[in-house]
């Protein structure tokens, strides 16, 4: 049990193009969903805590204008990169929480590259 | 703020034997939860251990143990028995209980190698 999927794996974009990435819980309804970039070699940073059918909260340092996150329901989550930049190339990680829980649930990651 | 140290940014074992991996954190929050998760090189966050601040006893998951002290703000991880599929990362992470947006906040990481 619990879960979480990504679409896509990989995906390879061209400057200035968005690109949205898919998390879904796949057997547990998530109330939140977490999005994480990851630099090689680094840690996960945390960029935004979304919660089904409102807005999504962004860490400081985080452009909300560019990162748009979308929580419609309570097994999918989408983050979509706008106007991409070769910069944002990276490992994009989603997780997900249950309702009765304080875990998370990873997905298993993607990686954007912006060329 | 919460912050979480892991000092240590790579380490090797032999196949078979021991390793410790530290963890120190700064909080001050008496009630927490503590994670270790393994991302191996497929990336895929897999939690290894999880040790809830109120309880005395360390956690315990069949070759992995913690060692948590809470006066010291210390919760260290011990790999029994290393196995070849024990290489991966290893990041510490921290969770402050009853917060609403259960967050998690993680070290930098360690990079461990299992010797063959």
């Amino acid at each position: 049990g619990a879960v979480v999927s990504q679409h896509p794996s990989r995906v390879i974009c061209k400057s200035g193009t968005s690109v949205k990435i898919e998390c879904r819980s796949l057997d547990f309804q998530a109330t939140t969903m977490f999005w994480y970039r990851q630099f090689p070699k680094q840690s996960l940073m945390l960029m935004a805590t979304s919660n089904e059918g409102s807005k999504a909260t962004y860490e400081q340092g985080v452009e909300k204008d560019k990162f748009l996150i979308n929580h419609a329901s309570l097994t999918l989550s989408t983050l979509t990169v706008t106007s991409a930049h070769p910069e944002d190339s990276s490992f994009y990680i989603c997780s997900a929480r249950l309702a009765s829980s304080y875990e998370q649930y990873f997905g298993p990651g993607t990686r954007l590259t912006v060329t | 703020a919460q912050t979480v140290t892991q000092s240590q940014p790579e380490m090797s074992v032999q196949e078979a034997e021991t390793v410790t991996l530290s963890c120190t954190y700064d909080t001050s929050e008496n009630n927490y939860y503590l994670f270790w998760y393994k991302q191996p090189p497929s990336r895929q966050m897999i939690l290894v251990i999880r040790q809830e601040a109120y309880k005395q006893q360390n956690a315990t998951e069949n070759r992995f143990s913690v060692n948590f002290q809470k006066a010291a703000k210390s919760f260290s991880l011990k790999i029994s028995d290393s196995q070849l599929g024990d290489t991966a990362m290893y990041f510490c992470a921290f969770m402050k209980h009853n917060e609403g947006t259960y967050k998690y906040i993680f070290g930098t990481g360690t990079r461990l190698k299992v010797l063959a």
